[in-house]
């Protein structure tokens, strides 16, 4: 089992319909949990991270954290043809401090 | 130009020839990071650095060297190339506690080792 699991999609979702990004993770004791974008062929950067149980959201994305069920996740409302990425969820162990990665969800936002 | 910077983009080379990537930034942060990414495996953490001179295994450290003499250049040495190294290779910055939060990545050296 991995530590921290993707669906690897493709997931594709109508233009202007919310997209729902999904990510497991292993470790009970993990603390921070952060998403990142990455274009075909570009690097990585990040979107959101968030620490606590609960929703934060910024402009059209909102992260989820359920600590409980060891369950993160990214929405993106309003999803435009530009949200067309690989998303990657990366969660930060509670020992070694040492990140991990997720091997990515591909969104495909269809006009 | 500001930012951070790899070099070579673009690498082939052969099975046991050392390599160097080199990764250079100039915000003075203080943390460093590399990762190599693999289809299927998504980014894994070779090697980080929270300052000059020290420096600390990640996921996957076996078969890369760096070293962090100053603050703006993180070197990955691969002292003897393997097939297995073929990859994407990724170095990025940070200045937040810890260095986890908010890294920014550059653009990637794209290794072939024959």
């Amino acid at each position: 089992q991995k530590e921290v699991e993707q669906n690897s999609g493709p997931l594709s979702v109508p233009e202007g319909a919310i997209a729902s990004l999904n990510c497991t993770y292993s470790d009970r004791g993990s603390q921070s949990f952060f998403w990142y974008r990455q274009y075909s062929g570009k690097s990585p950067e990040l979107i959101m991270f968030i620490y606590s149980n609960g929703d934060k959201e910024d402009g059209r994305f909102t992260a989820q954290l359920n600590k409980a069920s060891q369950y993160v996740s990214l929405l993106i409302r309003d999803s435009q043809p530009s949200d067309s990425a690989t998303y990657l969820c990366a969660v930060l162990r509670s020992s070694a401090s040492k990140i991990i990665f997720g091997s990515g969800t591909r969104l495909s936002i269809r006009p | 130009d500001a930012g951070i910077t790899q070099s070579p983009r673009y690498k082939i080379t052969e099975t046991g020839r050392q390599v160097t990537l080199m990764c250079h930034q100039t915000w003075s942060h203080s943390y460093m990071f590399w990762y190599r990414q693999d289809l299927g495996h998504g980014l894994r953490l070779i090697y980080y650095s929270a300052a000059a001179d020290i420096t600390d295994k990640g996921e996957v450290p076996d078969g890369y060297v760096v070293s962090r003499s100053k603050t703006e250049n993180f070197p990955l040495t691969l002292e003897s190339a393997t097939r297995s190294q073929t990859s994407v290779y990724f170095c990025a910055s940070s200045e937040s506690p810890g260095g986890w939060e908010t890294q920014y990545f550059g653009p990637g050296t794209r290794l072939l080792v024959l």
